[in-house]
């Protein structure tokens, strides 16, 4: 059964340093997402790409933040400088459209 | 905008039933259920869309009443493996857009 993969599984970088978290959707897939999920806590939506452009962001996904499908493969967020509280866990999802969004294993970011 | 789930958490022996609510106080298009173990990425249950339709595995059951703009997940017969977090995604419009509740614990004991 296909899959989301996600790398690195786990990042720890210095404050104020640039991260980019990659994925790699189900290849069928049209519709991409990032979440993140702070320790204990709910996941949060950050951002939809669709067409090869943003189709909706939360209020967490500020300037910061940016996603890119360079290849039609992967699909990267990219943090440009980390603060410590971007430290979470963060998963890339995908869909073919409205309905069943399938997770990725996720990247543990912690920013030191 | 955040839905809210009650119970926060459930303790339930092997066989017992469970009801996980799901509330948002705005129109909904549809509400999904997943189920999150510790240390692992979300897994679909469920999705209910406005309209009635419905989409899921045979085993779990929900129900999405639109006008309150509620959803309960039902577990029946639980099983060991349903031990984990359970989460409602709630989409205002035809978006992909998800919020999630704040999650309801279940723990299915021998």
């Amino acid at each position: 059964e296909p899959e989301v993969t996600q790398t690195p599984s786990h990042q720890v970088t210095q404050m104020g340093q640039e991260v980019i978290l990659r994925c790699v959707p189900i290849s069928n897939h049209l519709y991409f997402y990032w979440y993140r999920q702070i320790l204990g806590q709910k996941v949060e939506f950050l951002v939809s790409f669709y067409n090869n452009e943003i189709s909706e962001k939360s209020e967490i996904f500020d300037d910061q933040f940016s996603v890119e499908r360079p290849d039609g493969s992967n699909f990267t967020l990219k943090i440009r400088s980390t603060k410590l509280e971007d430290s979470a866990m963060y998963f890339c999802a995908g869909s073919q459209g409205i309905g069943e969004q399938f997770f990725g294993p996720g990247t543990r970011l912690t920013v030191l | 905008q955040q839905p809210v789930q009650s119970p926060q958490a459930v303790i339930l022996r092997e066989g017992e039933d469970a009801v996980i609510n799901c509330s948002s106080s705005k129109a909904l298009y549809s509400v999904h259920w997943y189920r999150q173990k510790h240390g692992e990425a979300p897994v679909f249950l469920m999705i209910l869309l406005k309209g009635g339709e419905q989409k899921g595995h045979e085993k779990i059951s929900a129900s999405f009443n639109e006008k309150k703009q509620q959803s309960s997940l039902y577990l029946t017969a639980s099983q060991l493996s349903y031990s984990g977090t359970y989460f409602c995604g709630t989409e205002i419009g035809a978006t992909n857009k998800l919020i999630f509740g704040t999650g309801t614990l279940l723990a299915v004991q021998p």
